[in-house]
C-alpha cells in the first residue's frame, strides 16, 4: 500500500492564480483531511470529508475549497493564491468505525505539498 | 479559546538518555488526545490516542499520559535513539459540533550521538 501520496511535493504560484493540490489514499479510508503548516505554528484544519459527496469546513476554510467525489481522492483547490497561503499541506485519512466519530481514530498523513505563493 | 501548549519549545539529549515533554490544554468539552511524530520534511506519524478514562499508553519506547483532572500529558521517551530526532506534536479535539482539534506547536528533540 502506498498510503497517503500528495501531489505535487512543491509549487510556486503568482498571487491570483488557481491551483489543485491532489490527494489520494489507497486504504479505503471514509475520513480524509486538509491541514496547513505555517513555520512554528501549529497544523490547522482547512477541510474534511467523512466520505464521498460529503465535506465540511474545519478552523480555515477561507480560500479554499474541496470535493470528494471518491472514496480514494480528496483535492484541494486555491482558487485566488495569496501570499498568505503560503504553507506545507498535508492530507491525511482515517478508517471509521471502532470508538467512531470523526478525530478519534489514527490518522494517516502525506508527505506533504510545499507551496510559495509570490 | 481553546489552545495547546507545549514545553519545553526544544530539546537536546544524549543517545541512550530519556526524556519527558510536556503538554498543557484548555480544550474542553474534552474527546481525546493524540502525540504524534513529525521527521523534518515529512508528515506526522500517530504515536498514542488517549480518551478520557485512558491515563496511560505506549507505544514501544514511547509512553503517554493523560490527567485529565489538571488538563496536562506528558510523552516520555525511554532509551533515546537518533533516529528519536523530530518535533512531537500534542492535539486535542473537543467532543461535539464540528471536528476542529487544537495542534499544539510541537517539542523539537534533538538526539547527539
Amino acid at each position: 500500500n502506498a498510503g497517503v501520496t500528495q501531489t505535487p511535493k512543491f509549487r510556486i504560484l503568482k498571487i491570483g492564480q488557481s491551483m489543485t493540490l491532489q490527494c489520494t489514499q489507497d486504504m479505503n479510508h471514509n475520513y480524509m483531511y486538509w491541514y496547513r503548516q505555517d513555520p512554528g505554528m501549529g497544523l490547522k484544519l482547512i477541510y474534511y470529508s467523512v466520505g464521498a459527496g460529503i465535506t465540511d469546513k474545519g478552523e480555515v476554510p477561507n480560500g479554499y475549497n474541496v470535493s470528494r467525489s471518491t472514496t480514494e481522492d480528496f483535492p484541494l483547490r486555491l482558487e485566488l493564491a495569496a501570499p498568505s497561503q503560503t504553507s506545507v499541506y498535508f492530507c491525511a485519512s482515517s478508517s471509521s468505525g471502532g470508538a467512531g466519530g470523526v478525530g478519534r481514530e489514527t490518522q494517516y498523513f502525506g508527505p506533504g505539498t510545499r507551496l510559495l505563493v509570490l | 479559546k481553546n489552545q495547546v501548549e507545549q514545553s519545553p519549545q526544544s530539546l537536546i539529549i544524549l543517545e541512550g538518555k530519556n526524556c519527558t515533554l510536556q503538554c498543557n490544554y484548555t480544550v474542553s468539552p474534552f474527546s481525546n488526545l493524540r502525540w504524534y511524530k513529525q521527521d523534518t520534511g515529512r508528515g506526522p506519524v500517530s504515536l498514542t490516542i488517549m480518551t478520557f478514562s485512558e491515563n496511560t499508553k505506549s507505544n514501544g519506547r514511547y509512553t503517554a499520559t493523560l490527567d485529565a483532572d489538571t488538563k496536562q500529558s506528558s510523552l516520555h521517551i525511554t532509551a533515546s535513539q537518533l533516529s528519536d530526532s523530530a518535533s512531537y506534536i500534542c492535539v486535542v479535539s473537543a467532543k461535539g459540533g464540528s471536528y476542529i482539534p487544537t495542534f499544539g506547536r510541537g517539542t523539537s528533540l534533538i538526539v547527539h550521538p
